[in-house]
């Protein structure tokens, strides 16, 4: 049971240049999100998705991109990497079910841009 | 404006003493409350939630929360610590503002829980 899967665990990258954390879930949830957690900030939330095909913004979604292909996968995009989106990264899942509103996270991608 | 506060940063407790993490909450109409824990190089796991009913919800490895309305707290307790309760704790609230049935989590900015042995 894989539950949420977070690659690649860690990544180094230089200013400017792309890359794509990818999400997988086998739980067939609805609801996908992406969250960056910053030191003394707490989690904050990216961008999320209620389905395939259906994608919105969060709190913090400037530099970052996402698509939802599948049910299964989502994954994030950044541009143009700026040191400022050194993070760690945190991909979660749940269903859409209001009264079931558990979230389950994957083990996070750690990001540094030098 | 919805909002979730942790106002202690670090909690220490000695091992098999009781143990409190503070949580409040601002939201407009009735709140959805959860506790995640975060265990070092790990995600967040789910903990308890409040949604209606019972003020006292009880959850994973022995811990509990209080509800309370009129302060608009949602504190995490547990009767005795245990070391390997050692973790980051954190606080959220259901985000609303989207509308229909979302499950976008306002956190608060997280209480890291030392128990000493």
């Amino acid at each position: 049971n894989a539950g949420v899967t977070q690659t690649p665990k860690f990544q180094v990258l230089k200013t400017g240049q792309s890359m794509t954390l990818q999400c997988a879930q086998d739980m067939n949830h609805e609801y996908m999100s992406w969250y960056r957690q910053d030191p003394g900030m707490g989690l904050r939330l990216i961008h999320y998705s209620v389905g395939a095909g259906i994608t919105d913004q969060g709190e913090v979604p400037n530099g970052y991109n996402v698509s939802r292909s599948t049910t299964e996968d989502f994954p994030l995009r950044l541009l143009s990497a700026a040191p400022s989106q050194t993070s760690v990264y945190f991909c979660a899942s749940a269903t859409v079910e209001a009264s079931k509103n558990i979230q389950y996270f994957g083990a996070g991608t750690r990001l540094s841009v030098l | 404006a919805q909002s979730v506060a942790q106002p202690e940063d670090q909690v220490n407790v000695a091992e098999g003493n009781p143990l409190t993490v503070k949580c409040t909450y601002s939201v407009s109409g009735n709140p959805y409350l959860f506790w995640y824990v975060q265990y070092p190089n790990r995600g967040l796991q789910f903990l308890l939630k409040y949604i209606t009913g019972d003020n006292l919800v009880k959850g994973s490895y022995g811990f509990e929360a209080e509800f309370n309305k009129s302060q608009t707290s949602f504190h995490l307790k547990k009767p005795s610590a245990l070391v390997s309760d050692s973790a980051l704790y954190f606080c959220a609230v259901r985000d609303i503002r989207y509308g229909g049935a979302t499950n976008k989590l306002i956190f608060g900015t997280g209480t890291l829980l030392a128990v000493q042995p």
